[in-house]
């Protein structure tokens, strides 16, 4: 099994500039995360989604939108891309059972610099 | 959704047991425990997860007293490949043991392994 995979690994974008992180997982996993991580910082919760067609916001969602169209898929997306969105960006899936069962998988991560 | 408190950082020496202690005060009645490690560069990989009294596996021991207000994982004679970032991270739920599925990390606390 492939597990979590993120598409693109790398990415420069200029200011201004628009474009779609895509995460596919193989788990067939309800719950799909999209976290954003800055040099020597933890992980911080842009948005995610419990299910097929649902979302939520995360602690940071300000400039990201996210879509869950099918199971296996959880997009992010930068409409306007600023250098303030520099930063690693990892997705992961769980299939949270009772009692917040939280063993999450990650994906790869994706680097994207904004300049 | 419980808040946890971690040291930001620790300094180990090869063949040393190291303990990491997690303060997590607000945790809910039908929340598990899990720790997570993360090598730069990488995404985050799930490490134990307990929900009360001790749990091993073959990488660590997790240790969870009788109020469940702390955890502290321990990891037997560190390696400098051990050095890394450790997330404590504590469930989601609601008093029903319903996950609310949001997974939120905090700073974590860097362990540096010496010679």
């Amino acid at each position: 099994n492939a597990g979590v995979t993120q598409t693109p690994k790398f990415r420069v974008l200029k200011t201004g500039q628009s474009m779609t992180l895509l995460c596919a997982q193989d788990m067939n996993h309800e719950y799909m995360y999209w976290y954003r991580q800055d040099p020597g910082m933890g992980l911080r919760l842009i948005h995610y989604s419990v299910g097929e067609g649902t979302t939520a916001k995360g602690e940071v969602p300000d400039g990201y939108n996210v879509s869950r169209l099918k199971k296996q898929n959880f997009l992010l997306g930068l409409e306007s891309a600023a250098p303030s969105q520099t930063s690693v960006y990892f997705c992961a899936s769980t299939q949270m059972g009772a009692r917040g069962n939280t063993e999450a998988f990650f994906g790869q991560g994706t680097r994207l610099t904004v300049v | 959704l419980a808040k946890t408190t971690q040291p930001i950082s620790m300094d180990s020496y090869e063949g040393q047991e190291v303990n990491i202690t997690c303060s997590h005060n607000n945790i809910a009645t039908n929340d598990y425990i899990t720790w997570y490690q993360q090598f730069p560069s990488q995404g985050p990989r799930f490490i134990i997860q307990g929900y009360k009294t001790k749990v091993t596996n073959e990488v660590a021991s997790l240790f969870i007293p009788a109020d469940r207000k702390s955890s502290t994982l321990s990891l037997p004679r560190v390696s400098l490949s051990d050095t890394a970032v450790y997330y404590c991270l504590v469930g989601d739920t609601n008093a029903g043991g319903t996950s609310y599925g949001k997974l939120t990390f905090g700073q974590g606390t860097i362990l540096t392994v010496h010679p």
